[in-house]
C-alpha cells in the first residue's frame, strides 16, 4: 500500500523562527490535506492541497504531485503553533477519490517562548 | 455553523464489553468516516459511509461495525473490547465521498 512519510519527526523552535515540514508519498494521490492536532486531540484543517501553492496567514503549503511531496511552511512561529502536524492523502479510486485518508506519522512541533 | 460533533467525549469500558460511539456530521455533509488513533501514531481509517452505504473499510476485525442513518449521523460499534482498542476514535464528515474531510473532537476510549 501507499506509504506516507513525514519529516522531521520532532522539531523544537524558538518563538519567531520559521520552519518547513515535509510529506513524501509513495504513489499517485488525488488529494492531500494538512492538519494540526492540538493537545486535546482535535484535528484542525490547515490546507486541502492536491497540487499547487496556498497561503493562509503565517502558514503556506506547496504540493508537487508529480514528484510526490508536499511542504508546509510556518513563518514567525508562535507558542500556539505547538502540537502535531499531519499530512494525509486520499487514494484514487474507480470513480474518483476514495475518501480513505492515509496519514503520515506526524511532526511534533514545540515552540518555546 | 456547528462542526462535527461526537459523543461521548470520554468512555471507560471493561474487556469483553461492547461500546457505541456517535457522530453528527456538518449540516449538508453526506459522507462520514471513522478513524482510530492510538497514542503516538497517525489516525487509521476504519470505515467510510456515503448516503447510508458502506463505501470503504480499513484493516479492522469484524468486531468493528458501523452504520449511517437517514439524517447522515453515524454510529461506530465495537464488540468484545480488547485492551488494544483503547484509543481516540475520530469521526470526519465531507460534503461528498472523497472531498475535504473535517474532523470532530473525538471520543477517548479506555479499555481496562
Amino acid at each position: 500500500g501507499i506509504q506516507v512519510e513525514q519529516s522531521p519527526p520532532d522539531l523544537i523552535l524558538q518563538e519567531g523562527a520559521n520552519s518547513t515540514l515535509r510529506c513524501n508519498f509513495s504513489d499517485s494521490v488525488n488529494n492531500l490535506q494538512w492538519f494540526h492536532q492540538n493537545p486535546w486531540g482535535q484535528l484542525i484543517n490547515l490546507f486541502y492541497i492536491p497540487s499547487g501553492t496556498k497561503q493562509n496567514g503565517r502558514l503556506s503549503a506547496t504540493t508537487v504531485a508529480t514528484e510526490r511531496y508536499s511542504l508546509l511552511y510556518i513563518s514567525s512561529s508562535q507558542t500556539t503553533d505547538s502540537g502535531v502536524y499531519f499530512c494525509a492523502v486520499d487514494l484514487p479510486g474507480g470513480s474518483g477519490n476514495t475518501g480513505k485518508l492515509i496519514f503520515g506519522q506526524g511532526t511534533t512541533l514545540q515552540v518555546k517562548p | 455553523d456547528a462542526g462535527v460533533t461526537q459523543s461521548p467525549t470520554h468512555l471507560i469500558k471493561t474487556r469483553g464489553q461492547q461500546v457505541t460511539l456517535r457522530c453528527s456530521p456538518i449540516s449538508g455533509h453526506k459522507s462520514v468516516s471513522w478513524y482510530q488513533q492510538v497514542l503516538g501514531q497517525g489516525p487509521q481509517f476504519i470505515f467510510q459511509y456515503y448516503e447510508k452505504e458502506e463505501r470503504g473499510r480499513g484493516n479492522f476485525p469484524d468486531r468493528f461495525s458501523a452504520r449511517q442513518f437517514p439524517n447522515y449521523s453515524s454510529e461506530l460499534n465495537v464488540n468484545a473490547l480488547l485492551l488494544g482498542d483503547s484509543a481516540l476514535y475520530l469521526c470526519a464528515s465531507s460534503l461528498e465521498a472523497g472531498y475535504e474531510q473535517y474532523f470532530g473532537p473525538g471520543t477517548r476510549l479506555t479499555v481496562t
